[in-house]
């Protein structure tokens, strides 16, 4: 399976952008990449998905490398509530999400 | 709107006693997973159910585990025999349908310890 590359933490101030990057060299052409976060205490919380389009929603954008080898997931404005662990996952078949380590955010106000 | 709700939220039992976990997807969601995460570890897949097709229990760690949709809505867990090491977050997550253009939606799962 394809697998991501994340860094184990980073940290951001608040009401600044920040940016999440991910590595997944091995990706193929039908992998989705997906990002959840989970907050302390509480299940993962879908974020935003694409295949090779960069994608905007509520919640943040996500900018994909031509080569689909990297994404970036961006935040616009940090708060304190953005304070989780980031997931940065490809969704290729079969039916289940593979969770790595994830990127620890800490927003610091 | 309603989310996926799990019951109950926290569960503390004896080892050796059997536990049943319950999940309540959102509704019209078709796909349900069930997953864990022990502490300080990532979420591990366990089971997925679509619609009436045969679930994908190949995430089930040994046979004492188990798990039924009944009426493709509400999912039980079962652990038969718990063991320590049993001790985790179960969440469940629903989606629209079973593509991987669909999102998962998460509960906040039931914490589980055996004494």
């Amino acid at each position: 399976d394809a697998k991501t590359t994340q860094p184990n933490s980073m940290e951001s101030n608040e009401e600044e952008p920040v940016h999440l990057p991910c590595n997944h060299s091995t990706i193929s052409g039908t992998d989705y990449i997906h990002w959840y976060r989970q907050l302390p205490s509480q299940g993962p919380e879908y974020v935003i998905h694409g295949l090779t389009s960069n994608v905007n929603n509520r919640m943040a954008s996500l900018a994909i490398a031509e080569d689909r080898k990297s994404s970036t997931l961006i935040l616009h404005r940090a708060t304190l509530r953005d304070a989780a662990v980031y997931y940065c996952i490809l969704w290729k078949y079969g039916n289940k999400l593979v969770f790595g380590a994830g990127t620890i955010l800490r927003v610091k106000s | 709107g309603a989310g996926v709700s799990q019951s109950p939220s926290n569960k503390v039992t004896e080892k050796g006693k059997d536990v049943e976990l319950r999940c309540d997807p959102i509704s019209g969601h078709t796909a349900l997973y069930w997953y864990r995460q022990s502490l300080g570890q990532g979420l591990e897949f366990l089971i997925y159910f679509q619609g009436n097709s045969a679930p994908d229990k190949s995430g089930l760690p040994s046979d004492r585990f188990s798990a039924e949709r009944t009426g493709g809505s509400v999912s039980t867990l079962t652990i038969q025999r718990t063991q320590q090491e049993d001790s985790a977050v179960y969440l469940c997550a629903s989606s629209l349908g079973g593509s991987y253009n669909q999102p998962q939606h998460f509960g906040d799962g039931t914490r589980l310890s055996i004494l």
